[in-house]
């Protein structure tokens, strides 16, 4: 199982850009990298996934280097209700049998 | 997307007594479940994994005795808290494999023992 690193914290304001990078450098060839948000008390929400180069959706970016020992987490012009843990995590998302293993995850602040 | 509905959102019981948390799939079949526990301030820990039709496979320093888990339909999942203490309270979250999006999580339960 592919252990991530990541920031506990980040800091930010309104209408900035945030990157979050996580390492994960025993990434297995068949692995993908996931994101996560969670607020309090409720369960994690899916954000995006990747396997290689540059992934966009209506809500963030993941950027990952060749290597894929590394990904970036982008969120654009956050506000305050982007304030929550963020999760990555690695693994096959058809392998029913994978099972998540939660990292610290990132606690990011926005503020006013 | 694939919803996993979790109830109830909170529980509050006495000590000693049970309690039966649910995790239902309601657009898919969920083969698999895991359930986690969350402390405060801490991350997701992994407790079991379940699958439809057999024995729950419990992590390291669970006790399977205490956290009963029934799989007994693809779209039914539920954990029971036995013998309840104060110790056990926390925030316990389902979550199943979905699809290439990864795995869909359910709402969480926040159960407290006084």
């Amino acid at each position: 199982l592919a252990k991530t690193t990541q920031p506990i914290s980040m800091d930010s304001y309104e209408g900035q850009e945030v990157n979050i990078t996580c390492s994960h450098n025993n990434i297995a060839t068949n692995d993908y990298i996931t994101w996560y948000q969670q607020f309090p008390s409720q369960g994690p929400r899916f954000i995006i996934q990747g396997y290689k180069t540059k992934v966009t959706n209506e809500v963030a970016s993941l950027f990952i280097p060749a290597d894929r020992k590394s990904s970036t987490l982008s969120l654009p012009r956050v506000s305050l209700s982007d304030t929550a843990v963020y999760y990555c995590l690695v693994g096959g998302p058809e392998d029913s049998s994978y099972k998540l293993i939660f990292g610290s995850g990132t606690r990011l602040l926005v503020r006013p | 997307g694939a919803v996993v509905s979790q109830h109830p959102s909170w529980v509050i019981c006495k000590s000693g007594t049970s309690v039966k948390i649910e995790c239902r799939s309601l657009d898919f079949q969920a083969t698999t479940m895991f359930w986690y526990r969350q402390f405060p301030k801490q991350s997701l820990m992994l407790m079991a994994t379940s699958n439809e039709g057999s024995k729950a496979t419990y992590e390291q320093g669970v006790e399977k005795d205490k956290f009963l888990i029934n799989h007994a339909s693809l779209t039914l999942s539920t954990l029971t808290v036995t013998s309840a203490h104060p110790e056990d309270s926390s925030f316990y979250i389902c979550s199943s494999p979905w699809g290439l999006d990864g795995y869909t999580f359910g709402s969480g339960t926040r159960l407290t023992v006084v």
